[in-house]
């Protein structure tokens, strides 16, 4: 079960690139790497998942480096409602079990004007 | 992740009462997750069930806690004589079938249970 590390909390203003890096140094082979938002009250919500280099998505990019020891959340341009805990998670689904699908403590984002 | 249904929102039970909480899952889902988030933490895994089958209970507490996901209706997860320290959000997830591509899983909004 690869175990997951990412910064406790980030601020960032109105406008501004967010980059979070998520280290996962034991990732397996077939692990994926996903990534979720949590607004206060409300239940995570899938931003966006890859397994090697960037993916892109109406809502933000995921680098993945050629080792996959890490992975980078970056939100372009983030506004206020873009405050939030993002989680990143490493694993695959499979069907005899779900223990991969394991948050860690996540990254509160605090956006400010 | 509106697809997902989860009832009641808010549910509150005096300590020793039963509480049964619900989840529907998206359209075309057979997999459901329980997790259980307590207050300014992150969410810990409770349990995964296929239709009829629990996969993996792990996280699950080994004693008032159940959960069944029956061939036709919601997922429940019942807490049986709950006490203080059972108040928490807990989340629904599906998701597809599992294969050889990994498969998001799409949360529920909570339900937030208050024990007094």
């Amino acid at each position: 079960l690869a175990k997951t590390t990412q910064p406790i909390s980030m601020d960032s203003y109105e406008g501004q690139e967010v980059n979070i890096t998520c280290s996962h140094n034991n990732i397996a082979t077939n692990d994926y790497i996903t990534w979720y938002q949590q607004f206060p009250s409300q239940g995570p919500r899938f931003i966006i998942q890859g397994y090697k280099t960037k993916v892109t998505n109406e809502v933000a990019s995921l680098f993945i480096p050629a080792d996959r020891k890490s992975s980078t959340l970056s939100l372009p341009r983030v506004s206020l409602s873009d405050t939030a805990v993002y989680y990143c998670l490493v694993g695959k689904i499979s069907s005899g079990s779900a223990r991969q699908l394991t948050f860690g403590s996540g990254t509160q984002l605090t956006v400010l004007p | 992740n509106a697809g997902v249904m989860q009832n009641p929102r808010h549910l509150v039970r005096r300590r020793g009462q039963e509480a049964r909480l619900r989840c529907s899952p998206m359209k075309g889902h057979s997999h459901v997750y329980w997790y259980r988030q307590l207050p300014e933490e992150g969410l810990k895994f409770m349990v995964y069930l296929q239709k009829e089958n629990i996969i993996d209970e792990s996280g699950m507490p080994k004693e008032r806690f159940s959960a069944e996901f029956p061939k036709e209706g919601p997922s429940i997860l019942r807490i049986q004589q709950v006490v203080r320290g059972d108040s928490a959000a807990y989340f629904c997830a599906s998701s597809a079938e599992p294969g050889q591509i990994n498969t998001e899983a799409f949360f529920g909004q909570g339900t937030r249970l208050t024990v007094v």
